[in-house]
């Protein structure tokens, strides 16, 4: 039983738009959400959190919107440029379980040019 | 550069063999973890040490066995493996921290290992 869903395997967007990719979780124990970054042949690297006592985290061109009635969060991307081409997890944890995450499947974003 | 090394990058081994993974954290955190992806899957924890010491294994057959001799080094050592075990291979640490703060882990480049 997945806990951590990302329903686009993929999403295309032009250089210079809004990318947003969406994640759905079951658990409502999580309290702490991630998003990771991974390009071919890395590993995954940390681009943004936040926790469940608010609803908005921004950092750059990077914004986590969590709506916990829904269980949903999103990652909004403004404006997308090519270089961000890459595979977004997004991941869950809770509270005294540090960095035990649960993660999604992941989507593939590819910004054109 | 991340500060976890993971090696080898790459590794085929035979059902028989015997051979481990190796990760080493340079960013002075005292938590480490091994994470499993296979293709089309999300990343699934296997194992996590706090301290040195083993506090989780998400019951992983018995042909993985972790071994963490220090807070900066982390093993994974594989024997008889099958080829449904072909995946990338994940070494992460963070800084874990009393509740209720949570922090990121930061991920090694991986290892791919292919079971022929």
């Amino acid at each position: 039983d997945q806990q951590v869903k990302q329903n686009s395997p993929s999403l295309s967007v032009q250089e210079g738009r809004i990318s947003i990719l969406n994640c759905d979780y079951t658990n409502s124990m999580f309290d702490y959400f991630l998003w990771y970054k991974k390009y071919p042949a890395e590993g995954p690297t940390f681009l943004i959190s936040i926790s469940s006592i608010k609803d908005k985290n921004e950092d750059g061109r990077f914004t986590v919107f969590l709506n916990k009635s829904a269980k949903h969060l999103s990652l909004h991307i403004v404006p997308s440029q090519p270089g961000d081409s890459a595979v977004y997890f997004c991941a869950a944890s809770y509270t005294g379980t540090a960095s035990k995450l649960t993660f999604g499947t992941g989507t593939r974003l590819q910004v054109t040019l | 550069e991340t500060g976890v090394t993971q090696t080898p990058r790459h590794l085929v081994m035979g059902m028989t063999n015997k051979k481990s993974l190796k990760c080493e954290q340079h960013l002075g955190h005292n938590a480490m973890y091994w994470y499993k992806q296979s293709a089309k899957k999300p990343l699934e924890l296997m194992f996590v040490y706090n301290f040195k010491e083993q506090t989780e294994n998400n019951s992983v057959p018995s042909r993985f066995s972790p071994e963490c001799p220090n807070s900066s080094h982390l093993f994974l050592h594989l024997h008889t493996l099958q080829p449904e075990d072909s995946a990338l291979y994940l070494c992460a640490s963070s800084q874990d921290r009393d509740r209720p703060l949570n922090t990121e882990a930061f991920f090694g480049q991986g290892t791919r290992l292919t079971v022929v």
